[in-house]
Parts: structure tokens; sequence; C-alpha cells
């Protein structure tokens, strides 16, 4: 059972690189949902998505970029790094509110420096 | 602002005492409130809570909400070594435009000590 899946685990930019975080589910979850932990903070949500096609911005959207191709996956973009993005992302999925009060499932998350 | 305040923030205990953690919650159209496990990874899903009154249980763990008074509480009884992470509390809200994602609290760090 993979559930919800992220790569990479680990990444170390300098400021001013890019690149994109992935996010794959196998429970044919409508929505998907990109966090990020920073001590002290608690878990934020950055983006969101209800279906393929869909996005929306959450609490702290800037400096991210997202994208649902698929309905099995979200990615997330960073397209200039900056050290302040440094942080733990998770990636998240849960069936649609529509149909039933379901809990989020994460992923193991993705450790970012940002140098 | 939509806020979930958890308390303590940090709690060390002995193995199999009792202990409380407490989430309250000020937000705009409340739907549910959810209790996650945190170790070293994922959030691990522990309970979803709607009703106010009504107890969850699994083993070890039980869950109230009152949502008259805006809160939760998570308790866990015969504590083990095991029972030693980061608990979160969060809250979904309804939206018109879809799936919100939920807000969380700081978490409480809890540490069992043998």
């Amino acid at each position: 059972n993979a559930g919800v899946t992220q790569t990479p685990k680990f990444r170390v930019l300098k400021t001013g690189q890019s690149m994109t975080l992935l996010c794959a589910q196998d429970m044919n979850h409508e929505y998907m949902y990109w966090y990020r932990q920073d001590p002290g903070m608690g878990l934020r949500l950055i983006h969101y998505s209800v279906g393929e096609g869909t996005t929306a911005k959450g609490e702290v959207p800037d400096g991210y970029n997202v994208s649902r191709l698929k309905k099995q996956n979200f990615l997330l973009g960073l397209e200039s790094a900056a050290p302040s993005q440094t942080s733990v992302y998770f990636c998240a999925s849960s069936y649609s509110y529509s149909y039933s009060n379901q809990p989020q499932h994460f992923g193991d998350g993705t450790r970012l420096s940002i140098l | 602002e939509d806020k979930v305040v958890q308390s303590p923030l940090s709690l060390v205990v002995h193995e199999g005492d009792t202990v409380t953690l407490n989430c309250s919650y000020e937000v705009t159209n409340f739907r549910s409130l959810l209790w996650y496990k945190q170790e070293k990874k994922a959030p691990t899903f522990l309970f979803m809570l709607t009703s106010s009154g009504i107890e969850k249980k699994s083993g070890r763990l039980s869950s109230i909400l009152d949502k008259k008074e805006l809160f939760s509480i998570l308790n866990i009884t015969a504590t083990q070594t095991g029972d030693s992470a980061v608990y979160l509390c969060a809250v979904l809200m309804y939206s018109g435009g879809g799936a919100d994602g939920l807000t969380f609290g700081k978490g409480t760090h809890l540490i069992i000590q043998p």
C-alpha cells in the first residue's frame, strides 16, 4: 500500500535555483494539498487542488506554483528558491468532502534546504 | 483570523501516566476537528470529530469535542514510550469553493520517559 509518495526525500538547493517536488497518490483521491512545516509554526497550507486541472491558493502561496495534470499527481514548483523556503514539505490527499467526511492522508515529506 | 491553539506545547511524563492534550479553536464555518500523531515523518491520522459530546476511542487513546466551548481533548492512558511524538490538532472548515486545507495548531511534543 503506497498511499501518498513524495519525491525527492531530501534536497539542497542554492538561492535562485528552481526545482519541482512530486507527489503521487494511489487512492483515487479527488483532493490534493501541499503544506510546509517550520519549527514553531505548525503545518501551513501552500496550495491545493480539488481535481485534475484545477488548483487554488492556500495560506502561504507566494514563491510557489503547482500543477495537477493527472488526478494522481500534484507537483509543487519553486521557480527561484530563497532561504526562507527552507522547510519540510508535506503532500496530502483526501476524498471529496462532498461525498464524505474523510481525513487527509500525508506523505513522508521532503526536506528542502536552500543555501 | 482562523486559529487553532494547542496546549501544552511540550510535556514530559513517565511511562504509565495518563496525559490530556488540549486544543481550542476559533474558526468560521467549522466542519470537523482532526487529531494526528507525528513521529519522524508523515502525520498519521488518529481521530476525526464532528459532533459535540461523542467520544471517539481507539485502544488507550480517546478524544472528545465540545462545539459550544470550542475545544477538544485527546487523552492517552497507560502511556508507553512508543506514544512519544508530536500530536497535531487541525480544523477543517466548510468552504463554498471546494476543499480548503486543514488549519493546524503548533502541536504538543509529548515525551514518555521509561
